[in-house]
């Protein structure tokens, strides 16, 4: 019972470069989360989604963008990463009263 | 605006001394609150829902309390593998959107 995978786990990148972060989760949830988690500030929603196709902006969208093609995957994209991205992501999925199921973590680094 | 906020920041017990940590909440029309335990690392782990002022929850040495403005995570007889940071989150009504704390780190001494 796999739950949120996330991948991938840890991931070193230049200031500049882009990559994809991938959340597949196997509970048939219908919302899913990205969240950004910062030293001394919480968790932060960057983006989540209410159902395939669709997404939607967080408190700190900024320089991230999302896909939500199928159900059961959500993608967080950074097109050009700067050092202020340097943080560990946390994928969530819940279904629409439940408590979030939360993936292990990314940890990124921005150089 | 919806806000949670949780106190202490950090707790330091030693083995078997009971404690509660704080979870103070203004959300509109709240649905739900949430408790989560994270370890170092890891993603937060699921502990308790309570839905309405006056439910409570347990499980092992935990138990969560709720009232109209706090929650209350009690530890009974705490052991060092309860050393986590623990995460209170609301859910307000509207949309399926939790608001976080920023956790209580406990730390357990033998």
């Amino acid at each position: 019972n796999a739950g949120v995978t996330q991948t991938p786990k840890f991931r070193v990148l230049k200031t500049g470069q882009s990559m994809t972060l991938l959340c597949a989760q196997d509970m048939n949830h219908e919302y899913m989360y990205w969240y950004r988690q910062d030293p001394g500030m919480g968790l932060r929603l960057i983006h989540y989604s209410v159902g395939e196709g669709t997404t939607a902006k967080g408190e700190v969208p900024d320089g991230y963008n999302v896909s939500r093609l199928k159900k059961q995957n959500f993608l967080l994209g950074l097109e050009s990463a700067a050092p202020s991205q340097t943080s560990v992501y946390f994928c969530a999925s819940s279904s629409q009263i439940g408590g979030y199921t939360f993936g292990s973590g990314t940890r990124l680094t921005v150089v | 605006e919806d806000q949670v906020t949780q106190s202490p920041e950090a707790l330091r017990l030693q083995e078997g001394e009971s404690s509660s940590l704080n979870c103070s909440y203004t959300v509109s029309g709240l649905r739900g609150l949430f408790w989560y335990r994270q370890d170092p690392g890891k993603g937060p782990e699921f502990l308790f829902t309570l839905y309405s002022a006056g439910e409570e929850k347990e499980k092992e040495r935990l138990k969560a309390t709720l009232t109209k403005k706090e929650s209350f995570l009690h530890i009974t007889a705490p052991k060092p593998e309860d050393s986590a940071t623990y995460l209170c989150a609301a859910l307000p009504s509207g949309f399926q959107k939790l608001v976080f704390g920023t956790g209580t780190r406990l730390l357990v001494s033998p």
